[in-house]
């Protein structure tokens, strides 16, 4: 099976709402990276995390080594938040391996 | 701050055909990669460098060449072009000492007639 399993694969908010998007890991995993991709296909690195939990604005993440899993949840979610967000998991160095994505469409 | 830029912005090429895809980062990372990304699915790894005259195969590397031809620079070549094939192509950098935190290019994108 795939190294990265992401869910849900798409997700649709209301303007104001929370959800967290979720990747399981399925091998040991030293890292993970959360990067959101817009209509334009460009990817923009969200967080680092190589443990716990990180928050930037209404986005906050977590980490969990033992578990392997990692969240990454949206409170009060904007319009501009809407697009492909993706997790990334770092087994060894150097390589990533990249769960499926997860579609957000905010809407108002 | 620095950044990737990766050319040509779109590419159309011929089945059989050889294409070159360009990047070059002013981060001064150490580490480069190509990604490819299929409609709707995630990234893979076709191939990276770690450092200047370094090459790494990744997972989808067959089919595929690179040449780090210098710190800054990092191109992937189609050996022979899919009929019918569509996908982005995306250049990433990298300092794996600092959190191997990832930077992306714009991408490219190919379609082959």
């Amino acid at each position: 099976g795939d190294q990265v399993e992401q869910s849900p694969s798409a997700l649709s908010l209301h303007e104001g709402t929370s959800s967290a998007l979720r990747c399981n890991f399925t091998t040991t995993t030293r890292s993970v990276q959360w990067f959101r991709q817009n209509s334009r296909g460009s990817l923009i690195n969200l967080f680092y995390l190589a443990s716990g939990t990180k928050e930037n604005g209404r986005l906050k993440s977590a980490f969990d080594s033992k578990e392997l899993y990692s969240t990454l949840h949206i409170r009060d979610a904007q319009l501009e938040d809407s697009g492909t967000y993706f997790c990334a998991a770092e087994a060894m160095g150097y390589k990533l391996t990249f769960g499926t994505g997860t579609s957000l469409l905010v809407d108002p | 701050g620095g950044i990737i830029t990766q050319t040509p912005k779109f590419l159309i090429g011929q089945e059989g055909q050889k294409l070159t895809l360009k990047c070059q980062q002013n981060f001064n990372h150490d580490t480069m990669y190509w990604y490819r990304q299929d409609s709707g699915k995630g990234l893979r790894l076709i191939y990276y460098s770690i450092t200047e005259n370094d090459l790494q195969k990744g997972d989808l590397s067959e089919g595929y060449d690179a040449s780090r031809e210098k710190k800054s620079s990092f191109s992937l070549t189609v050996t022979s072009a899919q009929k019918n094939e569509m996908a982005v192509f995306l250049c990433a950098s990298s300092i794996p000492k600092r959190q191997n935190t990832l930077y992306f290019g714009a991408g490219t994108r190919l379609s082959v007639l």
